[in-house]
């Protein structure tokens, strides 16, 4: 496996299932990150760990709920959500300590909530 | 004051034409300002970036131009191919203990052979 990956691609998901999504970075990077992407707007930054601690929670809701048990993997729980939660979740990955935030994205993870 | 706002929303071209998305940022700490390629059914991949110290950086047909007292960038793409179809994020971060990128919202762009 190379570069960012991300499980599973797609998830379909009632509003009283509980799953997660999981990223795994090749890269050797010590940040990551999880974005929702939803139509036509811009990516909204959900989360960022730096060296395995979180330092951004951008007033996430707190029926998402992530993991970062190690600088290569992030995971992100998901539990009792609504239908606007609808989108593709995106993981990315970066070097912190490098000059400019060059981020690499995963393929994503296309949640529907029914 | 962290918004990059992004336009067109969507953008048609001819084979061999050229292919202008433009951004502005209000953010004068932003140091860094790249843009983004996706694919349907891909994450965003790094096109090209630009530092403020210059006002145009040029990869094969790919070409930023920066503004800085406009604080405007843009993205030129020059001989547009059916292949360049995507969507394109412009971004900006600053350094420091930030280092987020914010994003525009995209422009779909689709070059008709």
């Amino acid at each position: 496996e190379t570069g960012v990956t991300q499980t599973p691609r797609h998830l379909v998901m009632g509003m009283t299932n509980k799953k997660s999504l999981k990223c795994e970075q090749h890269l050797g990077h010590n940040a990551m990150y999880w974005y929702k992407q939803s139509a036509k707007k811009p990516l909204e930054l959900m989360f960022v760990y730096n060296f395995k601690e979180q330092t951004e929670n951008n007033s996430v809701p707190s029926r998402f709920s992530p993991e970062c048990p190690n600088s290569s993997h992030l995971f992100l729980h998901l539990h009792t959500l609504q239908p606007e939660d609808s989108a593709l979740y995106l993981c990315a990955s970066s070097q912190w300590t490098g000059p400019y935030n060059e981020q690499f994205f995963g393929p994503g993870t296309r949640l529907t909530v029914l | 004051q962290q918004q990059v706002k992004q336009s067109p929303q969507s953008l048609i071209v001819q084979k061999g034409g050229i292919s202008i998305i433009n951004c502005a940022y209000e953010n004068t700490a932003f140091d860094y300002f790249p843009w983004y390629q996706q694919f349907p059914g891909k994450g965003p991949a790094l096109l090209i970036a630009i530092r403020p110290d210059v006002s145009e950086k040029k990869e094969g047909r790919f070409t930023i131009s920066f503004n800085k007292s406009a604080k405007q960038f843009s993205l030129h793409i020059m001989d547009s191919q059916p292949g360049d179809s995507a969507t394109y994020f412009c971004a900006a971060s600053n350094g420091g203990s930030a280092r987020q990128l914010t994003f525009g919202s995209g422009t779909q762009l689709t070059v008709l052979p």
